[in-house]
């Protein structure tokens, strides 16, 4: 089993919403990440967990908010965002971030298109 | 710019084969992957290399790379309309994250 979670498939949201986005795999993965795709554009990465605890944060703003509940679940809460923040956001896993000569594959969902308005 | 370099758009007609070219920077990555990405989905791993090999196949697929030049590729024997698709290469950067080129769209025509 291969396979990361994803849900809703679709959200829209207005500007003052709040929502989350939830993320699940078993296979595990101890690190998970939160990605954003603009269209056309390659994944950005957001934000990785490490065994639970946030080890990247690349500079995101703070109306989104990750959350790890436990090593199976990644959540990622919205609130008040912007119609910029439009996107598909992808979250991945990886056996771990630990490095050296092993393979850390990461295996994606099929993601949350999101539309704010 | 960004450290891993893909040209954009790759055409082909069915049967025929594709190669898709990557280019990257860091000459420590242990592993280079491609994933291919359908409209509105999520992205599929659908191969990867060691460093310290120069081929792989797996069916259809086959990776090259020259690690002297930074240089990988994907090659699709046989390229069907279901292939059409955007393929992403990515290598592990120094913190063991993915970092994705920008992505080849691949196009079959019947």
């Amino acid at each position: 089993d291969t396979e990361v979670t994803q849900t809703p498939k679709h959200l829209v949201m207005g500007m003052t919403n709040k929502k989350s986005l939830k993320c699940e795999q078993h296979m595990g993965h101890r690190a998970m990440y939160w990605y954003k795709q603009k269209a056309k554009k390659p994944p950005e990465l957001m934000f990785v967990y490490s065994y639970e605890k946030l080890s990247i944060n690349e500079s995101v703003p703070s109306r989104f908010s990750p959350e790890c509940p436990n090593s199976s679940l990644l959540n990622l809460h919205l609130h008040a965002l912007q119609p910029e923040d439009s996107a598909l956001y992808l979250c991945a896993s990886s056996q771990d971030r630990e490095g050296g000569n092993q393979n850390t594959e990461a295996f994606f969902g099929q993601g949350t298109r999101l539309t704010v308005v | 710019g960004e450290d891993v370099e893909q040209s954009l758009f790759l055409s082909v007609r069915e049967g025929d084969s594709s190669v898709i070219n990557c280019t990257y920077t860091d000459s420590s990555s242990t592993y280079l992957y491609w994933y291919k990405q359908e409209p509105g989905a999520g992205l599929q791993l659908l191969t990867y290399i060691f460093s310290n090999m120069d081929m792989k196949q797996d069916q259809r697929l086959t990776v090259l790379l020259n690690k002297k030049d930074k240089h990988l590729s994907l090659r699709i024997a046989d390229t069907q309309t279901g292939d059409s698709a955007i393929y992403f290469c990515a290598e592990r950067d120094n913190n063991n994250d993915m970092r994705f080129g920008a992505g080849t769209r691949l196009t079959v025509k019947p």
